[in-house]
């Protein structure tokens, strides 16, 4: 079956624009989690749902970030007034109904803020 | 909080020699201990975890032992072979008794490994 997908693979915006990510999960997938790599560093948590709720938001950086899964299922990590410090590798996981199972990773969208 | 320190690359190595990258931790209680591999142009992928103290990882030829005494995962393979390269992330999942901050995954810098035929 298919993996976890994401959407925009790449994405190019200026400073103080708004963002959208999108991450589908793999189908059944109850838990989805938000990563945020940065050049040269390893993945860093960021938020963590559980259905349709955040569970464990405490990774988000400040009040621009913010995250919604609605239905279950796709989720939309949102920034506000990028900065370029928000340049990263944002990647998303699901697993199939929490922190006891294997996250499998989505090939993540490379946001750059010029 | 939990941390995991990991030995910087590139490490260059010729086919068929013996592998070994360090990777030790900070965490309360018992974490879980993963490695992730991250080969070129693709995503993480899981390659060998370990749940409690003395378990043994493996997959691939790649082994790992959850050391409690030293804090301790270092990631091990006998012999490499030029499809071993790639970026290896050693990582930690704290407790499911642990509060907030638990649930995601603690990865360290990554490791890139370079095997040279």
């Amino acid at each position: 079956g298919a993996g976890v997908s994401q959407t925009p693979s790449n994405k190019v915006t200026e400073k103080g624009k708004y963002v959208e990510l999108r991450c589908d999960p793999i189908s059944g997938h109850t838990a989805l989690y938000w990563y945020r790599q940065s050049l040269g560093q390893g993945p860093e948590f960021l938020i963590y749902f559980q259905g349709t709720g955040a569970a464990d938001d405490s990774g988000l950086p400040n009040d621009r970030f913010f995250a919604v899964r609605p239905e279950g299922s796709v989720s939309t990590l949102k920034i506000q007034r990028t900065e370029r410090g928000d340049s990263a590798v944002y990647l998303c996981a699901s697993s199939l109904d929490g922190r006891a199972n294997e996250q499998f990773f989505g090939p993540g969208t490379r946001l750059t803020v010029l | 909080g939990n941390s995991v320190t990991q030995m910087e690359g590139p490490v260059t190595l010729s086919e068929e020699a013996f592998l070994t990258i360090n990777c030790t931790y900070t965490a309360t209680g018992y974490p879980s201990l993963f490695w992730y591999v991250q080969y070129p142009g693709e995503g993480l992928q899981l390659l060998l975890k370990a749940t409690k103290a003395d378990d043994k990882g493996s997959n691939k030829g790649f082994e790992a032992t959850y050391r409690k005494e030293t804090t301790s995962f270092h990631l091990e393979k006998g012999s490499v072979q030029v499809s071993d390269s790639a970026v290896y992330f050693c990582a930690l999942r704290g407790p499911l008794y642990s509060g907030g901050g638990a649930d995601g995954l603690t990865f360290g810098k990554g490791t890139h490994l370079i095997i040279q035929p």
